[in-house]
């Protein structure tokens, strides 16, 4: 099945700076998600993007389909980014959503 | 919108005991719902999804089953818990076109088995 890494693990950064988090997956994909889960435990829906750019204030992301990976921006990082960052992706005719193992990011004040 | 309702927050149960999780939804019909669990700084496992009343499907062979009785109700159950069984659960609801297929999570339950 798909294979899904996420990196880097672990990102430690000061309140102010830029970070890209890096996700590449094995196979083709028709569905790509990124979720922001909070230190609460809350996961929240970042972005539905399979392929292309998008962004959402401070937050983008880019899916280069072809080339089997996707990029989460964050610019200007405040505290309240902080959490762990998870892509997950789906192939075809399939429901699960296989899930990388995270990103966790501390931003500092 | 779509809203997803998950009780208790948290939940200590003692082994053996019986557990019932219950997650409903509003704003959507006939979704796509899943359970995950999360174990403590681990990433997310699928343990059951349903596309319908009735209609389970199982991941992971465990101590757990999962029921959807009604179209926006999915419950998670076990007739004796494990330690094992300890983690976050989490209800999650998904549409069926490619115009929503995004995953959208309830706020989960900490369960401790003790």
């Amino acid at each position: 099945g798909i294979q899904v890494e996420q990196s880097p693990p672990d990102l430690i950064l000061q309140e102010g700076a830029n970070s890209t988090l890096r996700c590449n997956f094995s196979d083709s994909v028709n569905n790509l998600q990124w979720f922001h889960q909070n230190p609460w435990g809350q996961l929240i829906n970042l972005f539905y993007i399979p392929s292309g750019t998008k962004q959402n204030g401070r937050l983008s992301a880019t899916t280069v389909a072809t080339e089997r990976y996707s990029l989460l921006y964050i610019s200007s990082s405040q505290t309240t980014d902080s959490g762990v960052y998870f892509c997950a992706c789906r192939m075809d005719s399939n429901y699960q959503l296989i899930w990388g193992a995270g990103t966790k990011l501390i931003i500092k004040p | 919108s779509q809203t997803i309702h998950q009780w208790p927050a948290t939940l200590v149960q003692p082994v053996g005991s019986p557990l019932s999780l219950e997650c409903t939804v509003e704003g959507t019909s006939n979704p796509n719902l899943y359970w995950y669990r999360q174990a403590a700084g681990r990433g997310l496992q699928l343990l059951f999804y349903s596309v319908g009343i009735g209609q389970i499907s199982s991941e992971v062979p465990q101590n757990l089953s999962a029921s959807r009785p009604q179209d926006r109700q999915f419950i998670l159950s076990s007739k004796k818990l494990l330690l094992s069984d300890s983690g976050f659960y989490l209800c999650a609801l998904g549409g069926r076109t490619s115009t929503n297929e995004k995953l959208f999570f309830g706020s989960g339950t900490q369960l401790s088995v003790l």
